[in-house]
């Protein structure tokens, strides 16, 4: 079945920059969506369409497309960022909706 | 604001079925269609199936295909998923999700429901 590739882990200390790719075929298609899941808690969309960032999510997170990979940049990481993160797209028709496998993020 | 309560998880025996609901709010739930995603227990999320706007399509993944059937009541702004012959890998939480791709939005996922698949 499709899916998404993410890297498993991903580490980095306060204040430096996070970078987290996502890749699929489907990407140059498909917008992609992406999702920080703390312990516990459902997940919350941190960037949508790509590189829309909702209300309420603070600038540092940002979100970059080109060809098959999309990637997931949080600058002057935080503490409170530690997470798994997880992209969503769908398939070249729009209808299935597939996930990468997630990357937990440590900070340092 | 958008809000969707997912309901309906428990405990339940090998081979027996549950229905799911997810009550929506703070939207016009009748225009947009509805997902299902689950994640087990320590694993990441996988998408469960999606009902169109209007209840007439039906699109299933591979993990519950034959088991599963999702269904919608617009006038209750609700999504049902219902399991049947449910086995120990089903154990998960579920989460039903508005699907924003064709308005190019974003909106909250529930907090879920346990599902829990145990003798």
């Amino acid at each position: 079945s499709y899916e998404l590739a993410q890297p498993p882990s991903v580490s980095v200390s306060p204040g430096q920059t996070a970078s987290i790719p996502c890749s699929g075929e489907s990407l140059t298609k498909q917008y992609v969506y992406w999702y920080q899941q703390k312990a516990g808690q459902a997940p919350v969309v941190v960037i949508y369409k790509d590189s829309e960032r909702p209300s309420g999510i603070p600038e540092r997170f940002s979100g970059s497309s080109s060809g098959t990979t999309v990637t997931l940049t949080i600058s002057g990481v935080q503490a409170e960022d530690e997470a798994d993160y997880y992209c969503q797209s769908a398939d070249y028709s729009g209808t299935f909706w597939v996930f990468g496998g997630g990357t937990r993020l440590t900070v340092l | 604001q958008v809000h969707v309560v997912e309901s309906g998880g428990g405990v339940v025996q090998p081979g027996k079925s549950l229905r799911l609901s997810c009550a929506a709010s703070g939207f016009i739930f009748s225009k947009y269609d509805m997902h299902w995603v689950r994640q087990t227990p320590g694993k990441g999320l996988e998408w469960v199936g999606v009902i169109g706007f209007d209840g007439e399509n039906k699109y299933y993944g591979d993990s519950m295909k034959g088991r599963v059937t999702i269904s919608r009541d617009n006038s209750k702004n609700t999504v049902y998923l219902q399991m049947d012959s449910l086995r120990a890998d089903d154990t998960a939480v579920y989460y039903c999700a508005r699907d924003d791709y064709g308005s190019g939005t974003h909106s909250p996922w529930g907090q879920g429901t346990l599902v829990t698949v145990s003798s």
